[in-house]
């Protein structure tokens, strides 16, 4: 079984400024991958960005980034020169390479961003 | 196309009615999903299809029937639903790797009263 945690409910940054949300998860697996999911108000869920746990080198996607630390098991999500458009509920999730042809996400509880002018 | 459609976007139903849910994807995916997601909290997993099969029902009442009906199609039949069913049912797909993100669709608003 496997267990995400996002211990920060809620979180706010300003305008342009840079947040940290942070995301600490539990497997026994070996070859995973983890993802951080965007879901603004009302809207789809989509994507932020996905780390490969067999890959030593942290993720980047424009202004969102990651610090994967395998050891500790983190895996926290930077946001740069933060937009109003990036106020969401952030998920962080993982999924287990268990030799299935389908994925199945373990997803954390979530946090709120709020984004001020 | 990478995108997965939801219809309706909304569904208000009562108790004793039977509706569907649809979803669709063109992006030749072969595992999709159905989530149903309560207010700020994440999404639980109902049930996957990967190959247009049923694989995985995580005990969900049988007042929801899934079906497939081609790799592109997902229904979701509901019947005789309760009140706390209420919430954001949520499609995705993905392309039938071992381990690969996600695509969701915007979810239909299900109430039912």
């Amino acid at each position: 079984a496997q267990t995400v945690t996002q211990s920060q409910p809620e979180m706010s940054v300003q305008e342009a400024e840079t947040v940290t949300l942070s995301c600490t998860y539990d497997t026994s697996e070996s070859d995973y991958y983890l993802f951080w999911y965007k879901q603004p108000p009302s809207r789809q869920m989509i994507l932020v960005i996905r780390q490969e746990a067999y890959k030593q080198q942290n993720a980047t996607e424009n202004r969102f980034s990651v610090n994967f630390q395998k050891a500790a098991k983190s895996f926290s999500l930077k946001i740069s020169d933060s937009q109003l458009g990036d106020a969401a509920m952030y998920f962080c999730a993982v999924d287990y390479a268990g030799g299935t042809s389908y994925g199945k996400l373990t997803f954390g509880q979530g946090t709120i961003l709020t984004v001020h002018p | 196309d990478t995108e997965v459609t939801q219809t309706p976007k909304h569904l208000v139903m009562g108790m004793t009615n039977k509706k569907s849910l649809k979803c669709e994807q063109h992006m030749g995916h072969r595992a999709m999903y159905w989530y149903k997601q309560k207010a700020k909290k994440p999404p639980e997993l109902m049930f996957v299809y990967s190959y247009e099969k049923l694989s995985i029902n995580e005990s969900v009442p049988s007042r929801f029937s899934p079906e497939c009906p081609n790799s592109s199609l997902l229904n979701l039949h509901l019947h005789a639903l309760q009140p706390e069913d209420s919430a954001l049912y949520l499609c995705a797909s993905s392309p039938g790797e071992v381990i690969s993100e996600q695509y969701f669709g915007p979810g239909t608003r299900l109430t039912v009263t």
